[in-house]
């Protein structure tokens, strides 16, 4: 079975800060984790996605994250937020090229305030 | 480029009543389809995926029911609403096996 965990509910942040939304994930095999981003009442967008190679991915908007195999983490990041930043943040991981589905984590509301 | 489409935007349903929710993909073929329900605007439950034609796999028991009639339409439905069916329902399609989910805008049901 494959799993992620967000472990933060919500994030605050002031605005120009860096931010940082945490993930760890659980699955057999290679991991492919992937970030998503969801506005209200919107579906949720792509942010960038772990296959393999560099353990740093950059994606959309400014956002990267760091694939860190030993501690099974796949961290979000982003050296200075924007107001606009602010919105519910999903993780998700499949199982390598044999995965059809994706689990995702139960979300991560990030404000940033003025 | 691809795109997917899905709609009603909104809807409301008395208990009992059915429920048909369609989703159709451009620009792509043989898609993998997905439906997600997200309840109280946080995590996601996959209800229904699809690997082709015909081919539907459910991963939770419940009063729905999901068709993939052509290559790119999956449709959603229900033949008897219950309350605890309202939600935000998410369709999302995927191409190859290390590409994203892309998903759709979603519909807000209410059953009432």
């Amino acid at each position: 079975a494959q799993s992620v965990a967000q472990p933060e509910d919500q994030v605050n942040v002031a605005e120009g800060n860096p931010l940082t939304v945490k993930c760890t994930y659980s699955v057999s095999g290679n991991p492919y984790l992937f970030w998503y981003v969801q506005y209200p009442n919107r579906g949720l967008q792509f942010l960038l996605k772990y296959i393999t190679g560099d353990n740093l991915v950059k994606g959309s908007y400014g956002f990267e994250a760091e694939f860190n195999k030993s501690q099974t983490s796949f961290h979000l990041k982003k050296p200075s937020a924007l107001v606009s930043d602010s919105a519910l943040y999903f993780c998700a991981v499949t199982r390598g090229s044999a995965g059809n589905m994706l689990t995702f984590g139960g979300g991560t509301r990030l404000m940033v305030k003025p | 480029s691809q795109t997917i489409h899905q709609w009603p935007a909104t809807l409301v349903q008395p208990v009992g009543s059915p429920l048909s929710l369609e989703c159709t993909v451009e620009g792509t073929s043989n898609p993998n389809l997905y439906w997600y329900r997200q309840a109280a605007g946080r995590g996601l439950q996959l209800l229904f995926y699809s690997v082709g034609i015909g081919q539907i796999s459910s991963e939770v028991p419940q009063n729905l029911s999901a068709s993939r009639p052509q290559d790119r339409q999956f449709i959603l439905s229900s033949k008897k609403l219950l309350l605890s069916d309202s939600g935000f329902y998410l369709c999302a399609w995927r191409g190859s096996y290390n590409s994203p989910l892309h998903f759709g805008n979603g519909t807000r049901l209410t059953v009432t």
